[in-house]
């Protein structure tokens, strides 16, 4: 089967540096994908990332080691606004292209 | 460029009733998923159409049911309603492919929040 797990709460202040750590177990890995959603909002795409390594958008970052079923989100130079819930999803390809949802990480980010 | 758009954004039902939610994919996609995501808890898949036909399906009883137009806009409906069936119904547009690729992301519309009294 497969298994998504995330830390459910996170707390920082604003300027600072966080990262969200994601593991998953899949039989048919094929993308790991992280959204960001404000209360009441829909998900909107932060990042991508299907082969081992850092992909890099500006103040976000994301890790992948498909070995370890690992991955990390990375936010820098922390603002009010990135408050939200993070959510991992992962592609299986027995899932097709269906995405697999954590139960989502909730940042805080305070003055 | 117009993104995924969904409607009603609120709707409240009872208990037996059914109910249709609509979307409307973002320019040039195909492809059409539904989730649903209860308070706290990640989205989950209930299905997804292309080409009008459902490729895939969820862990979800036959009481959910969609349709695909030719228009490549979707529809959910759900039958004879019940209390846990209150949450959040997210519709994902996409480029249908199968070999996976960032091509083939997911982009959601702001949701229906469905309340079952």
């Amino acid at each position: 089967g497969q298994n998504i797990d995330q830390p459910t709460e996170m707390t920082a202040t604003e300027g600072a540096i966080v990262q969200i750590n994601c593991t998953y177990q899949t039989s048919g890995f094929n993308g790991l994908f992280w959204y960001q959603q404000h209360a009441g909002e829909a998900p909107t795409f932060l990042s991508y990332n299907v082969l081992d390594g850092l992909e890099e958008k500006g103040r976000f970052s994301s890790f992948l080691s498909r070995s370890k079923g690992y991955s990390y989100l990375l936010l820098k130079e922390l603002q009010m606004k990135d408050s939200a819930s993070y959510l991992c999803a992962v592609r299986d390809n027995q899932a097709g292209t269906a995405l697999i949802f954590g139960k989502g990480t909730t940042l805080s980010v305070s003055s | 460029d117009a993104g995924v758009t969904q409607s009603p954004t609120h709707l409240i039902k009872t208990r037996g009733q059914q109910v249709t939610l609509r979307c409307s994919p973002k320019s040039g996609h195909d492809t059409v998923s539904w989730y649903q995501q209860a308070l706290g808890q990640g989205p989950q898949f209930i299905f997804q159409y292309y080409e009008e036909e459902e490729r895939q399906r969820g862990n979800f009883p036959d009481r959910f049911s969609g349709h695909q137009f030719p228009n490549y806009s979707s529809e959910l409906n759900v039958n004879a309603l019940l209390l846990g069936d209150s949450a959040l119904y997210l519709c994902a547009s996409s480029l249908y492919g199968t070999s996976g690729g960032q091509q083939e992301t997911q982009y959601f519309g702001p949701g229906t929040r469905l309340l079952v009294l």
